[in-house]
């Protein structure tokens, strides 16, 4: 079965600093979703990349899927204190379910 | 206009019990999922409603786990004699047609069983 390792596991920066979050696949990728999750929160739909070496932006988070769409990376620049939460990866596992990394808990520091 | 939503959002029960947690999905949005997020892991994939066809319940970690779709609005996930290592949040999302469609997440229902 597909799993999905995500590192680090946590991360604590500075406002105003960059950062990146990896998402390692067991298996190739056939779609990528990026979620953000805030305590008690649900999940809220960032960016979803399919084809290799795609990359997306909104604002100032960056995702990208390598060319053997095997690994992705979420890149954040210029941290604010707004995007301190829980970043997960899912992959399209086959079957429309989703598998997920376990996450990574990001704290922005004022 | 509306996003999923999910009832009750806390839920506290007694070892042993039953419990129904309910997902009311976009609308319009034919597929609906279900996960399970135990503290400080990530989400683990339960059943899966698509339109008219028999569910995917691979996920489902026992047969004390259940769930209904009425048609393509409201499901309910049933927990029969929930035991402590039921407490999790539990996460319904739907997404217009499945498959690689884009799932959009509700805020989940937090349940606690002492």
């Amino acid at each position: 079965s597909q799993e999905l390792e995500q590192s680090p596991q946590s991360l604590i920066v500075q406002e105003g600093k960059n950062l990146t979050i990896n998402c390692t696949s067991s298996k190739t990728l056939y779609g990528l979703y990026w979620y953000k999750q805030k305590y008690g929160e649900g999940l809220i739909f960032l960016m979803m990349l399919q084809k290799g070496g795609e990359e997306k932006s909104h604002e100032k988070i960056t995702a990208k899927l390598d060319e053997k769409k095997q690994q992705s990376s979420l890149h954040i620049t210029a941290s604010q204190p707004s995007h301190a939460g829980i970043y997960l990866c899912g992959a399209d596992a086959r079957g429309g379910k989703l598998i997920f990394g376990q996450g990574t808990e990001l704290s922005v520091k004022p | 206009g509306a996003g999923v939503s999910q009832s009750p959002s806390n839920k506290v029960t007694e070892k042993g019990k039953d419990v129904e947690l309910r997902c009311d999905p976009i609308s319009g949005h034919t597929a609906l999922y279900w996960y399970r997020q135990r503290l400080g892991q990530g989400l683990e994939f339960l059943i899966y409603f698509q339109g008219n066809s028999a569910p995917d319940k691979s996920g489902l970690p026992s047969d004390r786990f259940s769930a209904e779709r009425t048609g393509e609005s409201v499901s309910t996930l049933t927990i029969q004699r929930t035991q402590q290592e039921d407490s999790a949040v539990y996460l319904c999302a739907s997404s217009p047609w499945g498959a690689t469609d884009t799932q959009y997440f509700g805020p989940g229902t937090r349940l606690t069983v002492l």
